[in-house]
């Protein structure tokens, strides 16, 4: 069992550009998650997903975008690329909406 | 008022020692609760959960719930150095309705802990 799984582990974006942050879990689980961690501050939800094809916005969406086609996969879509969106993302799962989440190792991007 | 608040660290304790971490949440409708622990670089990891009043032991880790206090707090006992990090609560608060409830996650700031030898 990988657990969650997410890549690539670091990335720099010019402003501007694109990328997608990939989120895969291999424990079945039906509820999928996206954070943002932001240098000495707390985790912040940007997008949920409880099952394929069902997505909805946490409490920082704007700017990124998200889709769920599969129970294991979970991409994180940034169109244009701002400084405000240097931070760490890390992916979430869990089993149920009140289950214990567990994370991947993270993404640490860095817009300049 | 914060909707989950650890206590104010950065809290140090000899090797060998109990530490104690605390938490306090404001919504009484939570329902899960958890201790992470994030080492400076990593992912948060999942050390403990607990769903219902009393304490719950695993190892050297014993966490306490009192819902109508609305308190959590962690023990670690035997600290050891490799036991430094960042403990962050967590509190979970279902939301949303239907098909689309979710569990929300809320992360109280963390504590740091460091053990010294």
């Amino acid at each position: 069992n990988a657990g969650v799984t997410q890549t690539p582990k670091f990335r720099i974006l010019k402003i501007g550009q694109s990328m997608t942050l990939q989120c895969t879990q291999d424990m079945n689980h039906n509820y999928m998650y996206w954070y943002r961690q932001d240098p000495g501050m707390g985790l912040k939800l940007i997008y949920y997903s409880v099952g394929a094809g069902i997505t909805d916005k946490g409490e920082v969406p704007n700017g990124y975008n998200v889709s769920r086609s599969t129970t294991e996969d979970f991409p994180l879509r940034l169109e244009l690329a701002a400084p405000s969106q240097t931070s760490v993302y890390f992916c979430a799962s869990s089993y149920g909406e009140r289950g214990e989440q567990y994370f991947g190792p993270g993404t640490r991007l860095t817009v300049t | 008022q914060k909707e989950v608040e650890q206590n104010s660290g950065p809290l140090s304790v000899p090797e060998g020692a109990i530490a104690s971490l605390n938490c306090t949440y404001s919504d009484r409708g939570s329902q899960s609760f958890f201790w992470y622990r994030q080492y400076s670089g990593k992912s948060p990891e999942l050390i403990m959960f607990i769903y219902s009043n009393g304490d719950k032991e695993d190892g050297r880790f014993t966490a306490q719930l009192n819902k109508a206090s609305q308190y959590v707090s962690l023990l670690i006992r035997d600290s050891q150095p490799s036991d430094s990090a960042t403990y962050l609560c967590a509190v979970t608060m279902l939301l949303g309705a239907g098909g689309t409830s979710y569990g929300k996650l809320t992360f109280g700031q963390g504590t740091i802990l460091t053990v010294h030898p």
